[in-house]
């Protein structure tokens, strides 16, 4: 079975610095896809990013990029510029390749705090 | 944009009693995901449907079952309700576009039906 590993329960980081979060995994396959899911305090489940494990290039959306590695098996989320709206909880996440509805393993989540 | 619906947003009950949480997908999305968080914990799989049949299966209770009718809503029906299964039960859509392979994958989700069994 696939488990996702969040070593972090939480993080704090000024306004508008920069800030890492770490995501491990371990999984027999060799092509899946992995997430970042946000959930503020409102608990709606927020897609961040995707990667998809055969796509060599990290994926960025904005401010929000990640640090994909392979064949070390993690996948860390970098916000650039933190802003008060970034307050929340970051969910990794895991879904294996293929042509199903495969639901997504999660790990248990990283409390990013900012501070002003 | 239009986006998933949960109904009810709250439910109260009280042990042994039975709940039946809906969801209604994105506009033109196949397929439906439902997931229960607990306080504190991540999201946990419990079960999902593509085109009206159960693809996959995570750790769902007998005591619950689901279903997706012909116009992809999806119902969750949760009998013999225990202090347990208070939780957040979200539930997940997702989409084929032709041609674009793997665009099932990103699951967009619901504001969730918070459960409380007294």
């Amino acid at each position: 079975a696939q488990t996702v590993t969040q070593s972090q329960p939480e993080m704090s980081v000024q306004e508008a610095e920069t800030v890492t979060l770490s995501c491990t995994y371990d999984t027999s396959e060799s092509d899946y896809y992995l997430f970042w899911y946000k959930q503020p305090p409102s608990r709606q489940m927020i897609l961040v990013i995707r990667q998809e494990a055969y796509k060599q290039q990290n994926a960025t959306e904005n401010r929000f990029s990640v640090n994909f590695q392979k064949a070390a098996k993690s996948f860390s989320l970098k916000i650039s510029d933190s802003q008060l709206g970034d307050a929340a909880m970051y969910f990794c996440a895991y879904r294996r390749s293929g042509g199903g509805a495969d639901g997504l393993t999660f790990g248990k989540g990283t409390h990013l705090i900012i501070q002003p | 944009a239009a986006g998933v619906i949960q109904s009810p947003r709250h439910l109260i009950k009280e042990k042994r009693e039975t709940a039946t949480l809906k969801c209604y997908p994105i506009p033109r999305h196949d397929t439906v995901y439902w997931y229960q968080q607990g306080p504190g914990q991540d999201p946990q799989f419990l079960i999902s449907f593509y085109e009206k049949m159960q693809s996959d299966k995570g750790s769902i209770p007998d005591r619950f079952s689901a279903q997706q009718f012909s116009d992809y809503h999806s119902e969750l029906n949760m009998s013999s309700l225990e202090l347990g299964d208070s939780a957040l039960y979200f539930c997940a859509s997702s989409y084929l576009l032709a041609g674009e392979p793997g665009d099932r994958v990103t699951q967009y989700f619901g504001p969730g039906t918070r459960l409380l069994v007294l």
